[in-house]
């Protein structure tokens, strides 16, 4: 069964810090792997898609990495704000045209 | 560029009612996706549309469930005979086709649904 994980499940930092939110993925066989962020009650922002032949994609202060061999995927935050507060959601095409989605990191950034 | 929209925001309902939802995908967008998102877990996907075809169906898809999309422009999701477990936020996403399999999905904001 192709599955998506994502650890940890819920993450407090001070503000200013530094973090990684991590993805693996028991099927190395790929078409992309997307990270999007998601507010309380509301829908999924797109925040980074790295293709199967990338290695990493970098918007901002956010960086993404893509190792398929090891079947994992990082996410890193640099300086965090509290406008970062969500759950941030990693999502893999294994085939076809869906969207695997882990359960997702809750992300609280504290003052 | 409007962003994909979704009717309602949220639907209370009574056990065995139908229920309808509509999205409208970013204008040109080709392909439209349906997912299910239940309380502390990630969207799962329900059906993919390329245009008018409905090409791709999860097996959470029960025979009470029906998506269309007529001509290939908004969607709509029914479900018949509602179940408390259909409680959950319905989300729907579009991307334009342009990327091959490397499509980036854009999500609208969902319809919350709660079935009592």
């Amino acid at each position: 069964k192709q599955e998506v994980t994502q650890i940890p499940a819920a993450l407090s930092v001070p503000e200013g810090e530094n973090l990684v939110l991590n993805c693996s993925f028991t099927d190395s066989a790929i078409y992309n792997l997307q990270w999007f962020r998601q507010d309380p009650g509301k829908g999924l922002t797109s925040l980074l898609l790295i293709q199967s032949s990338q290695r990493e994609q970098t918007s901002g202060r956010l960086n993404a990495s893509l190792d398929k061999s090891s079947g994992r995927s990082t996410l890193y935050i640099a300086a965090s704000q509290p406008g970062d507060s969500a759950t941030y959601l990693c999502a893999v095409t294994f085939s076809g045209y869906a969207l695997n989605f882990g359960k997702g990191t809750s992300l609280l950034v504290t003052p | 560029d409007t962003g994909v929209s979704q009717d309602p925001r949220h639907k209370i309902t009574k056990r065995g009612q139908n229920v309808t939802f509509r999205c409208d995908p970013i204008s040109e967008h080709n392909r439209l996706y349906w997912y299910r998102q239940t309380l502390g877990q990630g969207p799962e996907f329900l059906t993919y549309f390329q245009n008018e075809a409905q090409l791709e169906k999860s097996r959470l898809l029960s025979d009470r469930f029906s998506a269309e999309r007529p001509k290939g422009s908004f969607s709509t999701l029914e479900i018949q005979r509602t179940e408390q477990g259909d409680s959950a936020m319905y989300l729907c996403a579009s991307s334009s086709g342009a990327g091959g399999w490397t499509d980036t999905q854009y999500f609208g904001p969902g319809t919350r649904l709660t079935v009592l």
